[in-house]
C-alpha cells in the first residue's frame, strides 16, 4: 500500500515569495490534514477536510495561507506572500476518519523562508 | 478544549536501559490518547493508542504504555531500549467521536540512546 506522497521534499523562498505544497493521500482515505511543526514543537493542526469540505480551519491563517482538496482526492497548501515565521516543516497527514482513527503522516516538506 | 503535556523534551538513556516518556493530558471529556514516533527527516508513525477497555496497551516496537485517569497521564515505556529507538516522541489526544474531531499533539520527547 503506497503511503501519503508530498512533494516538494525541500523549499527556500525569500519573503513575499508565494510557495505551494502538493500531497497525495493514502487512496480511500477521506480525511485529509495539514500540519506545521515549528522546530522543537509537535505538529499544530492547519486544516482538516473530510472528502473535499473544510472540517476545521480554525488555525489557518487565512490572510496567507490557503489550502485545497479538488475531487476529495490530492491537496494543496499554499502561502501568499510567505514570512520568516513560516519556516516550518509542513506535514500532510490522511486517515479513513477522524477522531480515533490512525493518522498516516507524510514525510513533510521542509520550508526555509529567508 | 484538550491540551497535552509532555514533561520532558529530552531524555537520554544508555543501549538495553528502561525508558519512561511522560505525557499528561487535560480534557473535560473522554479521550483517546496516541503516542507518536518520528524518525529523523520522516514523518509521524503511530506506536500505539488508547480507545477504551485495557489501560495497558502494547504498541510496535516493544513500547507500552498506560491509560490512568485519576492521573491524568499517558507513559509511555520500554523495558530495554535499542539504538534504533533514537527519535522525538509525541504524545497527543482527542477528545471527540466524530469524523471532525482533531487530534492535539504534544511538544514532543527527543530520545536519545547512547551505546
Amino acid at each position: 500500500e503506497a503511503g501519503v506522497a508530498q512533494s516538494p521534499r525541500y523549499k527556500i523562498i525569500e519573503k513575499r515569495q508565494s510557495v505551494a505544497f502538493w500531497c497525495n493521500p493514502i487512496s480511500g482515505h477521506a480525511t485529509l490534514y495539514w500540519y506545521q511543526q515549528i522546530l522543537g514543537q509537535g505538529p499544530k493542526l492547519l486544516i482538516q477536510f473530510q472528502n473535499n469540505g473544510v472540517v476545521d480551519d480554525s488555525q489557518l491563517p487565512k490572510d496567507r495561507f490557503s489550502a485545497e482538496r479538488l475531487k476529495g482526492v490530492d491537496s494543496t497548501l499554499k502561502i501568499q506572500p510567505a514570512k520568516l515565521e513560516d519556516s516550518a516543516v509542513y506535514l500532510c497527514a490522511s486517515s479513513l476518519g477522524g477522531g480515533q482513527g490512525e493518522q498516516y503522516f507524510g514525510p513533510g516538506t521542509r520550508l526555509t523562508v529567508t | 478544549a484538550q491540551s497535552v503535556t509532555q514533561l520532558d523534551s529530552q531524555v537520554p538513556v544508555f543501549e538495553e536501559a528502561p525508558v519512561e516518556l511522560r505525557c499528561n493530558y487535560s480534557s473535560s471529556v473522554s479521550v483517546y490518547l496516541f503516542w507518536y514516533v518520528q524518525y529523523p527527516n520522516q514523518g509521524l508513525q503511530l506506536l500505539l493508542k488508547y480507545l477504551s477497555g485495557s489501560t495497558l496497551v502494547k504498541g510496535i516496537n516493544g513500547f507500552e504504555a498506560e491509560f490512568n485517569k485519576s492521573q491524568t497521564s499517558f507513559h509511555l515505556r520500554k523495558p530495554s531500549v535499542h539504538i534504533s529507538d533514537t527519535a522525538e516522541y509525541f504524545c497527543a489526544v482527542s477528545a471527540g467521536y466524530s469524523s471532525a474531531s482533531k487530534i492535539i499533539f504534544g511538544s514532543g520527547t527527543r530520545l536519545s540512546i547512547r551505546p
